[in-house]
């Protein structure tokens, strides 16, 4: 029983366009939302997050939305790099432990950017 | 500022032997989390740990231990190695998003 799941194992997208990586969950307790990038042998790196009283969230190239109601979030990039190849996961936090309990992953999806 | 370090990056183990993942972090974060990652698969937390001296399980803690002494330190135990504790293994500290270290790539034969 997923709570937290990403259904794109991969996503490919031409340099200079936009990638948008989507992310679904199904726990209503989760109230705080995270990217993370991750490359070959390294940790994951924070990216962006947004808390569950906002609906979007940017940071340079970055955007993260949420839909509560739809209990949905994407990630956007804009314009692609190709440093942007990677893996991205998406996790939440909150529940019963108010998120003192660490992060619930989805599974990841591949980004490879296209020259 | 060093983040989260962990060690050793490498490590091969017999079935049944024992060994302890180290972790610290120079970020005077309380919470502190051990994950786990198999291929194909999202990061799954093992333990965490509030601040020092409180502990707690999280989703996939059986053949693991933890203590938590310090802030710094967050050292994970395997006690009696299994095969299926092959993986890779993340220790991670959080303000407001988590700080991961490289990680732990563990294979028990």
């Amino acid at each position: 029983d997923q709570q937290v799941k990403q259904n794109s194992p991969s996503l490919s997208v031409q340099e200079g366009r936009i990638s948008i990586l989507n992310c679904d969950y199904t726990n209503s307790m989760f109230d705080y939302f995270l990217w993370y990038k991750k490359y070959p042998a390294e940790g994951p790196t924070f990216l962006i997050s947004i808390s569950s009283i906002k609906d979007k969230n940017e940071d340079g190239r970055f955007t993260v939305f949420l839909n509560k109601s739809a209990k949905h979030l994407s990630l956007h990039i804009v314009p692609s790099q190709p440093g942007d190849s990677a893996v991205y996961f998406c996790a939440a936090s909150g529940g019963s432990g108010g998120g003192a309990d660490g992060l619930t992953f989805g599974k990841g999806t591949h980004l490879i950017i296209q020259p | 500022n060093a983040g989260v370090t962990q060690t050793p990056k490498f490590r091969i183990l017999k079935i049944g032997q024992s060994m302890t993942l180290q972790c610290t972090q120079d970020m005077n974060h309380n919470y502190m989390y051990w994950y786990r990652q198999d291929p194909g698969m999202g990061l799954k937390l093992i333990y965490y740990s509030v601040g020092a001296g409180i502990t707690d399980k999280g989703e996939v803690p059986n053949g693991y231990n933890v203590s938590r002494s310090t802030t710094e330190d967050f050292p994970l135990r395997l006690e009696l190695a299994a095969p299926s504790q092959t993986s890779v293994y993340f220790c991670a500290s959080r303000r407001q998003g988590s700080f991961f270290g490289q990680g732990t790539r563990l294979t028990v034969v």
